[in-house]
């Protein structure tokens, strides 16, 4: 199957900086990306829809300019937490669409651990 | 507007046992239902899918979930637990078919005990 990878794995940052999550689809193309937010023992929640050449599309309570999410090739989409608070601390999952042949299902990254201090 | 219930927050068998672990949906129209596996500190990872077709769907690691189209159910079953099996369980559902946006449930965490 498809190999998405993200980058770092885990990063702990202290308040105020900002922190860059990569997500790299590793032997396909991937037009569109997504980035979701995981809490301890709880379901994945969609943040945005990362597209490759455009605007990402946030879903509704997430706020655009805490999360910037740039979608430079169609390979690799990144999520930038700016001026990250120890409420951002979370598991951010990215994921990709398969190749056509495998277009229904999701291929997801490892995550990443951040905790802000 | 698509949903996903998973009733059970947790559920525990002994090993060798059958595990059903449940999930229901709600669709506009036609569903696409996945299920995900999720170990500790770890991305999730991909079971079994039903798009068209046989109604009983066999995925990896020895799963299998059928789905119920008048009970709207598509609940995730094994005939004979692991306990490597313990993980957190995801169902998850998506209603267009070009629009790859997948609605997941709670989650259920099973635990196979030896």
């Amino acid at each position: 199957g498809a190999v998405v990878s993200q980058h770092p794995s885990r990063v702990i940052c202290k308040s105020g900086t900002s922190v860059k999550i990569e997500c790299r689809s590793l032997d396909f193309q991937a037009t569109t990306m997504f980035w979701y937010r995981q809490f301890p023992k709880k379901s994945l929640m969609l943040m945005a829809t990362s597209n490759e050449g455009s605007k990402a599309t946030y879903e509704q309570g997430v706020e655009k300019d805490k999360f910037l999410i740039n979608h430079a090739s169609l390979t690799l989409s990144t999520l930038t937490v700016t001026s990250a608070h120890p409420e951002d601390s979370s598991f951010y999952i990215c994921s990709a669409p398969g190749q056509q042949s495998s277009y229904n299902e999701q291929f997801f990254g490892p995550g990443t651990r951040l905790t802000v201090l | 507007a698509q949903s996903v219930a998973q009733p059970e927050d947790q559920v525990n068998v002994a090993e060798g046992n059958p595990l059903t672990v449940k999930c229901t949906y709600s669709v506009s129209g036609n569903p696409y239902l996945f299920w995900y596996v999720q170990y500790p500190n770890r991305g999730l990872q991909f079971l079994l899918k039903y798009i068209t077709g046989d109604n009983l769907v066999k995925g990896s690691y020895g799963f299998e979930a059928e789905f119920n189209k008048s009970q709207t159910s598509f609940h995730l079953k094994k005939p004979s637990a692991l306990v490597s099996d313990s993980a957190l369980y995801f169902c998850a559902v998506r209603d267009k078919r070009y629009d790859y946006k997948l609605s997941f449930g709670a989650g259920t965490t099973v635990t196979v005990r030896a």
